[in-house]
């Protein structure tokens, strides 16, 4: 069945890169989605991208996608106090049809360390 | 301005009995869908629906059901049957077809004791 993989927990000093991976099991998948929580709230969507991208950059966040090895990251550029929360990487499984339904890592929680 | 609202923020209830959790959307989406989180596993997905008076169960729906009688609104009731029902519960929406990201609301942590 679909499975997304992360890392549970990444500590970086403020002002450095924050990289986080993941990586999936379903080689059809569509799109893939950043999403970040910020304690007892919702999640909050970062970015996505399509499958047939390698890269997507936007303003400090630069997701690289490999296909052949089913690997996606997100890199945070300039890392800041305020990106403290948990990161959840999705995938929209290719059986879902049209139902919208997304498949999540169990997330990996980012501290940055002032 | 649009979103998902979900009440109420915290609830507590005593074993044996039902509750209900509300979720509220006003942004015209189609679907909406209920996740359950727990610490370190992720998020895993209870029911959806698509359209109004239509729902599925997902992946962990046993002791739980919904309604969906209006396309805004798709409570979620937690029943005496579920037997960890200590959780936080997120309800998302989206549109249906090509890009659609979810929307999710702040989402209830319920407390069963």
């Amino acid at each position: 069945g679909e499975d997304v993989e992360q890392s549970l927990f990444l500590s970086v000093r403020e002002g450095d890169s924050s990289v986080i991976n993941c990586t999936y099991t379903d080689s059809s998948s569509t799109y893939l989605y950043w999403y970040k929580q910020e304690p007892g709230a919702g999640l909050q969507l970062l970015t996505y991208i399509f499958s047939n991208m390698d890269m997507k950059q936007d303003q400090r966040l630069t997701v690289l996608l490999n296909k052949k090895d089913k690997h996606l990251s997100l890199r945070i550029a300039d890392t800041q106090t305020g990106d403290s929360a948990i990161y959840f990487c999705a995938e929209t499984p290719s059986l879902s049809g049209n139902t919208g339904k997304l498949i999540f890592g169990q997330g990996t929680t980012l501290q940055v360390k002032p | 301005d649009g979103g998902i609202t979900q009440s109420p923020k915290y609830l507590f209830r005593k074993e044996g009995q039902n509750v209900t959790l509300s979720c509220e959307q006003n942004l015209n989406h189609d679907a909406m869908y209920w996740y359950r989180q727990d610490p370190g596993q992720g998020l895993r997905l209870i029911y959806y629906s698509q359209i109004v008076n239509d729902f599925q169960k997902g992946d962990i729906a046993e002791g739980y059901s919904v309604s969906r009688e209006k396309k805004e609104s798709f409570p979620l009731t937690v029943t005496s049957a579920q037997k960890n029902p200590t959780a936080f519960y997120l309800c998302a929406s989206s549109t249906t077809g090509g890009i659609s990201p979810l929307h999710f609301g702040n989402g209830t942590r319920l407390t069963v004791t």
